[in-house]
C-alpha cells in the first residue's frame, strides 16, 4: 500500500507570495492532517480535515487555510508569505476521528521563504 | 486541554545500552499516547502508541513504553542501542473524537545520539 505522499518536497517563494501544498493520504483513509515543523517553535497542528470539512483548526492566522476533495486529497495555502512561514509542512492521513487511529505522516514540503 | 512533556533535548547513549527517553503529560481526559521517530529530512514514523488496552506496549524496532497514570509517564525504552536508533523522537498526546479528533499535541522532541 502507498504512503502518504506530498507534493513538491521542496520550495522556494519570496514574501508576499502565496502557496499551495499538496497531500495525498493513503489509500481508504478519511482524515487528513497538517503540522507545520520548525526549530523554534516545534511541531504545531495547523488544520484536519474528513469527509472534505475542517474538523479542527490551530492557532495560525488566516493566510493559512486548507481543503480536502471527494478522493480525501488535501491542499493547504499559505497566503502573503513571511520570513517566518519558513518550515517543514507535513501531513498525515488517518482512517478516522477517534484519535486511536494510527496517524501516518508524509515526508514533508520544505518551504522556505526569501 | 493537553501538553507533552520530554526531559532532555539531547540523550547520548553507547551501542548496546539501554535507551530510555522520557515523556510526562497533561490531559483533563484519558488520553491517546504516541512515540513517533523522524530521521534526517524525513516525515515522522510511528514506533507505538498506547489507547488503554494495556499499559505495556510494544512498537517497532525493538521499543516499547509503559503507561503510568499514577506518574502520568509514557517513557520510551529499548534494552540495547543499534547505530541505526541514533534519530530524534517524539512524543504526542491526543484526545479522540470528545477532544479534538486526531490532533496531536507533540513533546519539543529528544534527539538520540548513539556512540561507539
Amino acid at each position: 500500500k502507498a504512503g502518504v505522499t506530498q507534493t513538491p518536497r521542496y520550495l522556494i517563494k519570496t514574501r508576499g507570495q502565496q502557496v499551495t501544498l499538496s497531500c495525498s493520504p493513503i489509500s481508504g483513509h478519511r482524515s487528513v492532517s497538517w503540522y507545520q515543523q520548525t526549530p523554534g517553535q516545534g511541531l504545531q497542528f495547523l488544520f484536519e480535515y474528513f469527509s472534505e470539512t475542517q474538523r479542527n483548526k490551530g492557532n495560525f492566522p488566516g493566510r493559512f487555510s486548507g481543503r480536502q476533495f471527494s478522493n480525501s486529497r488535501s491542499e493547504m495555502n499559505v497566503s502573503t508569505l513571511e520570513l517566518g512561514d519558513s518550515a517543514l509542512y507535513l501531513c498525515a492521513s488517518s482512517l478516522g476521528l477517534a484519535g486511536d487511529y494510527e496517524q501516518y505522516f508524509g515526508p514533508g514540503t520544505r518551504l522556505t521563504v526569501t | 486541554a493537553q501538553s507533552v512533556t520530554q526531559l532532555g533535548s539531547h540523550v547520548s547513549v553507547s551501542e548496546g545500552a539501554l535507551v530510555l527517553l522520557r515523556c510526562n503529560y497533561s490531559s483533563s481526559v484519558p488520553p491517546y499516547l504516541f512515540w513517533y521517530v523522524q530521521y534526517p529530512n524525513q516525515g515522522l514514523q510511528l514506533l507505538l502508541k498506547y489507547t488503554s488496552a494495556a499499559t505495556l506496549v510494544k512498537g517497532i524496532n525493538g521499543f516499547e513504553a509503559e503507561f503510568k497514570k499514577s506518574e502520568t509517564s509514557f517513557h520510551l525504552t529499548k534494552p540495547s542501542a543499534h547505530m541505526s536508533d541514533a534519530a530524534e523522537y517524539f512524543c504526542a498526546v491526543t484526545l479522540g473524537v470528545t477532544g479534538g479528533g486526531n490532533k496531536l499535541t507533540f513533546g519539543t522532541g529528544t534527539q538520540l545520539k548513539v556512540e561507539l
